[in-house]
């Protein structure tokens, strides 16, 4: 079975732009979170969607937004990009298994804002 | 504010060595842990998953979690060159589905 996949692979954009990250989770799981994770540092929860409503958002201002499509895949919005923005933006998905939600990651998408 | 705290490392060991990952939480609620690894440039894969005290053995890697101190290892037997990577430990609180991340351990295995 396929795993989660991510696109683009690499983006390159200017600051005060927007970008628009995509997920397609592992076929049957139905939770997808989102993580930024930059140089040195473990991935940062950004959102958790689970059958297409939030079920988490972490410390990131509204510039972030997310949703995630009937078919479970998942959008990640970043406007008026910053410098800082610049990090490895990871997609997981996961299936709730009443002992504890397992995320499988994505390859991720490298940003790089200049 | 829940932490999960990791030595950043680098942990240096010879090959064919025992390496020791260490991992220690604040939230005593936590119920699920995960150690995941990660190599330059890519996405972190899960090693293995434990929820219950002691020791899960997997092939080479062994999680051993106690709840009481709070800390989860991880045991790589016969390190090889192979295993260097970044060690990340995840852990979940009770009734939350998402896991707070450590900032992971960089362990280089030498020939």
């Amino acid at each position: 079975d396929a795993g989660v996949t991510q696109s683009p692979t690499h983006l390159i954009k200017t600051r005060g732009q927007h970008v628009t990250l995509r997920c397609s989770p592992i076929s049957g799981h139905k939770s997808v979170s989102w993580y930024q994770q930059v140089l040195g540092q473990g991935p940062q929860f950004i959102f958790q969607y689970y059958e297409k409503e939030e079920r988490g958002r972490g410390n990131f201002p509204d510039r972030f937004s997310a949703r995630q499509f009937p078919n479970y895949s998942s959008e990640l919005n970043v406007n008026a990009l910053l410098l800082g923005d610049s990090a490895l933006y990871l997609c997981a998905s996961s299936d709730i298994t009443g002992v504890g939600e397992t995320q499988y990651f994505g390859p991720g998408t490298r940003l790089l804002v200049l | 504010q829940k932490e999960v705290e990791q030595n950043s490392g680098p942990l240096s060991v010879p090959e064919g060595a025992i390496a020791s990952l260490n991992c220690t939480y604040s939230d005593r609620g936590s119920q699920s842990f995960f150690w995941y690894r990660q190599y330059s440039g890519k996405s972190p894969e899960l090693i293995m998953s434990i929820y219950s005290n002691g020791d899960k053995e997997d092939g080479r890697f062994t999680a051993q979690l106690n709840k009481a101190s709070q800390y989860v290892s991880l045991l790589i037997r016969d390190s090889q060159p192979s295993d260097s990577a970044t060690y990340l430990c995840a852990v979940n609180t009770g009734g939350s589905y998402i896991p707070t991340f450590g900032r992971g351990t960089s362990l280089i295995v030498h020939p």
